[in-house]
């Protein structure tokens, strides 16, 4: 069980905005920034926004981050069936004193 | 090419012990913090543990899973990190990757992972 939460999955039509959430506490999100990985199966996550809405070169804007207190969300526009994949959201937790991840959220393009 | 190579993994009784290799090259791997996460089949990441650069004198850090029980070195002369792990458990039994901590917080860069299988 993750001390940050996710959405188990999430889903959108192709063209479509969805956003995935993750929820944390004050060790952690609230003072911390948060990272996001994208996974296929059977491949190593990847980085796809760091510092809590910082983009890696490579990185297409349609992919943006956002923070507010505890919580933190991933938001996709203009949806593809390429980006149907695990996503991951994390944050250095001050408590652990290293990083926690959440438990990932499966997106499926319908 | 900036990337990193896991190796050493492999079937190992309750109880046994195994050393991970991490392998890094095409950039300066000795001005790097190096972090372990693993995958267990199915499941999310879970970080296993760290060792900061000679510049932040070589510290390793863990979680409560592993400590006590897993050590992390490296060698910079040969641009390797190790994953010692001793006392393992079924638990243990995951898809082990190291990766490049990136600004503060963030793994920028991340191997293909190895195997490691606790079972008798």
């Amino acid at each position: 069980q993750s001390v940050v939460t996710q959405p188990p999955s999430a889903s959108g039509t192709p063209g479509q905005r969805v956003t995935i959430s993750c929820s944390g506490s004050n060790s952690n999100i609230g003072s911390n920034t948060v990272n996001w990985y994208r996974q296929f199966p059977g491949t190593a996550p990847k980085l796809l926004i760091y510092s809590s809405n910082q983009r890696p070169s490579g990185v297409p804007d349609r992919f943006s981050g956002s923070k507010s207190g505890t919580s933190a969300s991933l938001a996709i526009s203009g949806l593809q069936s390429e980006d149907e994949a695990d996503y991951y959201c994390s944050a250095w937790d001050d408590t652990l004193r290293g990083p926690v991840f959440g438990g990932g959220t499966k997106l499926t393009v319908l | 090419e900036v990337q990193l190579v896991e190796s050493g993994g492999g079937l190992v009784q309750p109880g046994g012990s195994l050393k991970l290799s991490c392998a890094a090259s095409g950039f300066a791997f000795s001005g790097f913090a190096i972090h372990w996460v693993r995958q267990a089949s199915g499941k999310g990441l879970e970080w296993v543990g760290r060792i900061r650069s000679k510049a932040n004198g070589y510290t390793t850090a863990f979680p409560a899973s592993v400590k006590g029980r897993f050590a992390i070195s490296r060698d910079d002369s040969k641009n390797t990190a190790y994953l010692q792990m001793n006392s393992l458990k079924t638990e243990d039994t995951a898809l082990y990757y190291c990766t490049r901590l990136f600004g503060g917080d963030a793994f920028d860069i991340w191997g293909q992972g190895t195997m490691v299988s606790v079972s008798s």
